[in-house]
């Protein structure tokens, strides 16, 4: 099966600026996360949904960040404005279920300069 | 608040010995755990996990043992390979309507020739 589709790969920008990021998840999965990792740390979940619907987002920075699942399955994450410390590896991961491992993307590495 | 906990940023081993990493969490209502291999430039891989209701679970080389009582798991890997040099993340999942997984902070393993 094809895997989870993430991109750009890399992104550099100047901070204030804006920035998106996209993600298609691993068809007929119903639930998509946005993790951040940022450099030495362990991914944090910035927001969950189940189809289009949002479980989570409890842990997103919602006065700069944004994100959509419109028709429930791709999703984009955007923020607006940057900050240096938002540099970090994106992450997008789908899962059909509880108690089912997720599978990752390859990530997006913003830079904010 | 770091839930999971991975208190080796690293650990060195020998080609065909074994590898212990170890994870603690503080949360009793996690109830499924994982552990995710990462290359860099690419996104976590799920590798094996444990429900709460085992205190062992065995793929091949890799064996991951839950003390429930300590809130303690491990990674047993034997033998251990070169191309196991990654880092391990722990990562824990909790009986909560969100589902969403809490990671450690990783642990390098470098398998020496």
């Amino acid at each position: 099966e094809a895997g989870v589709a993430q991109s750009p790969r890399y992104k550099i920008i100047e901070k204030r600026q804006s920035v998106a990021f996209w993600c298609n998840p691993i068809s007929g999965h119903a639930t998509l996360y946005w993790y951040q990792q940022i450099l030495g740390q362990g991914p944090k979940l910035l927001i969950q949904f189940q189809n289009n619907g949002v479980v989570d987002d409890s842990q997103l920075p919602k006065d700069r960040f944004s994100a959509e699942r419109l028709k429930g399955v791709d999703s984009t994450l955007k923020i607006q404005p940057a900050k240096l410390e938002d540099s970090a590896v994106y992450l997008c991961a789908s899962s059909p279920g509880h108690n089912y491992g997720y599978t990752f993307g390859s990530g997006t590495r913003l830079t904010v300069v | 608040d770091q839930q999971v906990k991975q208190n080796s940023p690293s650990l060195s081993v020998q080609e065909g010995r074994i590898s212990i990493l170890n994870c603690d969490y503080t949360n009793s209502m996690f109830d499924y755990f994982l552990w995710y291999k990462k290359y860099p430039a690419e996104g976590p891989t799920f590798l094996i996990s444990i429900s709460s209701i085992k205190d062992k679970n065995e793929d091949g080389r890799f064996t991951v043992f839950l003390n429930k009582s300590a809130k303690h798991l491990s990674l047993h890997i034997v033998p251990s390979q070169p191309g196991d040099s990654a880092v391990y993340f722990c990562a824990a999942m909790g009986q909560t309507g969100a589902n969403n997984l809490f990671f450690g902070t990783g642990t390098r393993l470098t398998v020496i020739p």
